[in-house]
């Protein structure tokens, strides 16, 4: 089956470093996605894992373990613009990709 | 890097009408495309997989008959709803990929559908 777990809602505070962790189950893998969603908006691109590490972009960091099914997303240096949901999404091949439900990052003063 | 629009960018309609969204690559060729709805702070929901040229694979609980699917190139796929009613209304998004078996995706801005 698949199944893809990040928790529902965060709150972290202008500034400061903010960890969305995303575990996952699929039958298949080529791939782990971040993804960032506005209110009322379509989903833009944040960052793509396939090997195991960190890979940094901007204030935006991204992890991936393939043996423990683990990824997890890093913003640091939290500003209001970054209060959105965020999805963490995996990729098996030809399928299409699958979401998790999202975390909704609330970034407060 | 990719893009891909929609039109319209929001509807509304009355019940019984039907309406078509367009998805459209603009700079790449899309053999699948994909059509997710998501309704107030939910998360995506996949409906279908358009394929160029052949029929649509819907996802469970979907209705075929109720969501028209044609992917009529390799850069324009619609989705029809078809005799809308107010349940229908919500946020739909399309999104296609640049690269078969490269699973990143590339969303339009979406539609919002307000069913009266």
């Amino acid at each position: 089956g698949q199944n893809i777990d990040q928790p529902t809602e965060m709150t972290a505070t202008e500034g400061a470093i903010v960890q969305i962790n995303c575990t996952y189950q699929t039958s298949g893998f080529n791939g782990l996605f971040w993804y960032q969603q506005h209110a009322g908006e379509a989903p833009t691109f944040l960052s793509y894992n396939v090997l195991d590490g960190l890979e940094e972009k901007g204030r935006f960091s991204s992890f991936l373990s393939r043996s423990k099914g683990y990824s997890y997303l890093l913003l640091k240096e939290l500003q209001m613009k970054d209060s959105a949901s965020y999805l963490c999404a995996v990729g098996s091949g030809n399928t299409p990709l699958v979401f998790g439900k999202g975390t909704r990052l609330s970034v407060i003063a | 890097g990719a893009v891909v629009s929609q039109h319209p960018s929001w509807v509304i309609c009355k019940s019984g009408t039907s309406v078509k969204i367009e998805c459209r690559s603009l700079d790449f060729q899309a053999t699948t495309m994909f059509w997710y709805r998501q309704f107030p702070k939910q998360s995506l929901m996949l409906m279908a997989t358009s394929n160029e040229g052949s029929k649509a694979t819907y996802e469970q609980g979907v209705e075929k008959d109720k969501f028209l699917i044609n992917h009529a190139s390799l850069t324009l796929s619609t989705l029809t709803v078809t005799s809308a009613h107010p349940e229908d209304s919500s946020f739909y998004i399309c999104s296609a990929g640049e690269l078969a078996g490269y699973n990143e995706q590339f969303f339009g801005p979406g539609t919002r559908l307000t069913v009266l």
